[in-house]
């Protein structure tokens, strides 16, 4: 069965440091991967997408994500996190072909001081 | 602007009352889809649609009906709501090989 896993629920980081949030992804098909963020009481934004091509994508707000096939992983990458950056961070995954996209359940990052 | 437009975003009701909560896109997209987000549960697939009078359930459709009769509104109906389905919704439209534009949601409280 095709899923999404997002190991860590919730991740602390100090103000300027850098920040990364996993993803592992099973699918049987080359997949579609997305990071999408939420910040409180607000709709889901894309941050990033790859398709296919060069396996480090660069996305907005100076956010990064890089594509391991080997290891079935799209982990996002920021290497100065800013107090802005704290909301939900969804990981998405989709057939090539298909429209469905499965979600993992989320990361929430808090950014201290 | 590409968009997609829930209504209404905020919504308190009382069990059994029918209700339906609108959704729109104006990119042309064949699919859309409604989600579901609960604390720690991530965003659910409730149903979808792949085109005009093309629907599925997903992971969790039960006591939610939609319908497709054109190809920009895709509502999501509860004809008997109850407090399980108090929850924050989304709709969707994407089209294969392109990202999935969200709306802003519709906040929805069951009592």
């Amino acid at each position: 069965a095709q899923s999404v896993t997002q190991p860590d629920i919730h991740i602390t980081v100090s103000e300027g440091a850098s920040l990364e949030l996993r993803c592992n992804y099973s699918y049987g098909a080359t997949p579609y991967l997305f990071w999408y963020v939420q910040s409180p009481g607000q709709g889901l934004q894309l941050l990033l997408k790859y398709f296919s091509g060069d396996t480090l994508v660069q996305g907005i707000k100076g956010f990064e994500a890089e594509f391991k096939r080997s290891q079935s992983s799209f982990n996002l990458r920021k290497p100065s996190v800013h107090w802005s950056d704290a909301a939900e961070y969804f990981c998405a995954v989709a057939s090539g072909s298909g429209y469905a996209l499965n979600f993992g359940k989320g990361t929430s990052l808090l950014v201290t001081p | 602007e590409a968009q997609v437009t829930q209504n209404p975003r905020y919504l308190i009701t009382v069990t059994g009352k029918k209700l339906t909560v609108t959704c729109s896109q104006n990119m042309n997209h064949e699919y859309m889809s409604w989600y579901r987000q609960d604390p720690g549960l991530g965003l659910r697939q409730i149903y979808y649609s792949m085109n005009v009078e093309v629907t599925d359930k997903g992971d969790v459709p039960e006591g939610y009906k939609v319908s497709r009769k054109e190809k920009r509104n895709f509502p999501l109906i509860l004809e008997s709501p109850s407090p399980n389905q108090t929850s924050l919704y989304f709709c969707a439209s994407r089209d294969p090989g392109s990202s999935a534009f969200f709306g802003q949601g519709t906040r929805l409280t069951v009592v």
